[in-house]
């Protein structure tokens, strides 16, 4: 069974620092990793998506990369700003314990604040 | 803007009472689904549908029905609410099944309270 693990639960950091976010699963087996950004009371925005025979993405500040045969993906975000302030999802596809379905199974995120 | 669009955003329902979850997408997509998160919790596959007139069981599907009409809508039914029903419900869909190609797009959420 896939399980999907992201570290550290809760990250608070001064504005302009440089982060990371880190994200585990447990069955190398992906098609693809997502990061998601969900903000208080909203829905999830994609971020970023790697597929697995990518090693990373980069759009503007942020950059995901993954390491599908150690199970890791970490998000970088650069120059951090309180806008960023959100939790951050990672989500991996692949499939299911029977083998014949597609799977999307969720970490249970990162909660970041950016203090200015 | 193109995108999923959810409808309520918020609701409360008595027990036993029924209610359907709106969900329409205009990205002509042909796979959706409905996801429920719990507090501290990932999100939970609840039913997804890879084309109109086919649906299926996800993870958690007890105490929900779905149909898919057309491709733009999939509604997800609540006949006997209970309060383990209480919960943020999400509506996504994909270009690709399970996001294999591009990745998922979500709507923005229906928050529901069982009393």
């Amino acid at each position: 069974k896939q399980e999907v693990t992201q570290i550290p639960a809760a990250l608070s950091v001064p504005e302009g620092e440089n982060l990371v976010l880190n994200c585990s699963f447990t069955d190398s087996a992906i098609y693809n990793l997502q990061w998601f950004r969900q903000d208080p009371g909203k829905g999830l925005t994609s971020l970023l998506l790697i597929q697995s025979s990518q090693r990373e993405q980069t759009s503007g500040r942020l950059n995901a990369s993954l390491d599908k045969s150690s199970g890791r993906s970490t998000l970088y975000i650069a120059a951090s700003q309180p806008g960023d302030s959100a939790t951050y999802l990672c989500a991996v596809t692949g499939v299911d314990s029977g083998g014949s379905n597609y799977k999307l199974t969720f970490g249970k995120g990162t909660l970041l604040t950016v203090n200015p | 803007n193109a995108g999923v669009t959810q409808t309520p955003k918020f609701r409360i329902l008595k027990i036993g009472q029924s209610m359907t979850l709106q969900c329409t997408q205009d990205m002509n997509h042909n796979y959706m689904y409905w996801y429920r998160q719990d507090p501290g919790m990932g999100l939970k596959l609840i039913y997804y549908s890879v084309g109109a007139g086919i649906t299926d069981k996800g993870e958690v599907p007890n105490g929900y029905n779905v149909s898919r009409s057309t491709t733009e809508d999939f509604p997800l039914r609540l006949e006997l609410a209970a309060p383990s029903q209480t919960s943020v419900y999400f509506c996504a869909s994909s270009y690709s099944v399970h996001g294999t190609g591009f990745g998922y797009t979500f709507g923005s959420g229906t928050r529901l309270t069982v009393v």
